[in-house]
């Protein structure tokens, strides 16, 4: 079993839709959670970061944490064509030194 | 501000060849980091570095060496390439260790 699942899609959904995206985890331990947005032949770039549990917005974006389910989500508002891309999670833990474990992702298209 | 900057974009080995890929950040980032991208797969960690003259290994780390002379560049040498190491190679830096990464767009490799 992965240590964070991700459903790879596709996720196609009509423009000004309400997306949600999630992952689930096994290690209670992670800390620090992070959205990614990877378009097709280019780096990640972040969207959102938080840490521990809550709710955090910026502007059409919203990432959720509830550690005691072990379940991230990210939800877009008012979705865009622009939005179509690979959307990754990650997340990290201070007793494995920060390191980084990936979601594989899920490609998100947001149809005109 | 370029950001981090990966040469080169595409390469093609054969088997037993090695090269260098090169990445430079100019944000004056401590932490930097080099991982894979395969289909189905999240981000795996090869190698890392917490600053000049200090690397350590990620989750991935046979077939690769790293070195970090400067705080800039963080290149990554495959010693004797193999198919198995066909990939997206993307490079990322942060100010510390427990702070987001910012990718480089990658480097695509094919190992013949």
């Amino acid at each position: 079993q992965k240590e964070v699942e991700q459903d790879p899609g596709p996720l196609s959904v009509p423009e000004g839709a309400i997306v949600s995206l999630n992952c689930t985890y096994s290690n209670s331990a992670f800390q620090y959670f992070m959205w990614y947005r990877q378009y097709s032949r280019k780096g990640p770039e972040l969207l959102m970061y938080t840490y521990s549990s809550g709710n955090k917005e910026d502007g059409r974006f919203t990432a959720q944490v509830d550690k005691s389910s072990k379940y991230i989500s990210l939800f877009i508002r008012d979705s865009q064509p622009s939005d179509s891309a690979t959307y990754l999670c990650a997340m990290s833990a201070e007793d494995s030194n920060y390191q980084l474990i990936w979601g594989a992702g899920t490609k998100l298209i947001i149809k005109p | 501000n370029a950001g981090v900057t990966q040469t080169p974009k595409f390469q093609v080995l054969k088997t037993g060849q090695s090269m260098t890929l090169q990445c430079a950040q100019d944000m004056n980032h401590e932490y930097m980091s080099w991982y894979r991208q395969d289909p189905g797969m999240g981000l795996r960690l090869i190698h890392y570095s917490v600053g000049a003259g200090i690397t350590d290994q990620g989750e991935v780390p046979n077939g690769y060496n790293v070195s970090r002379s400067t705080t800039e560049d963080f290149p990554l040498r495959l010693l004797s390439a193999a198919p198995s190491q066909t990939s997206v190679y993307f490079c990322a830096s942060s100010y510390d260790i427990n702070q987001p990464q910012h990718f480089g767009d990658g480097t695509r490799l094919s190992i013949l």
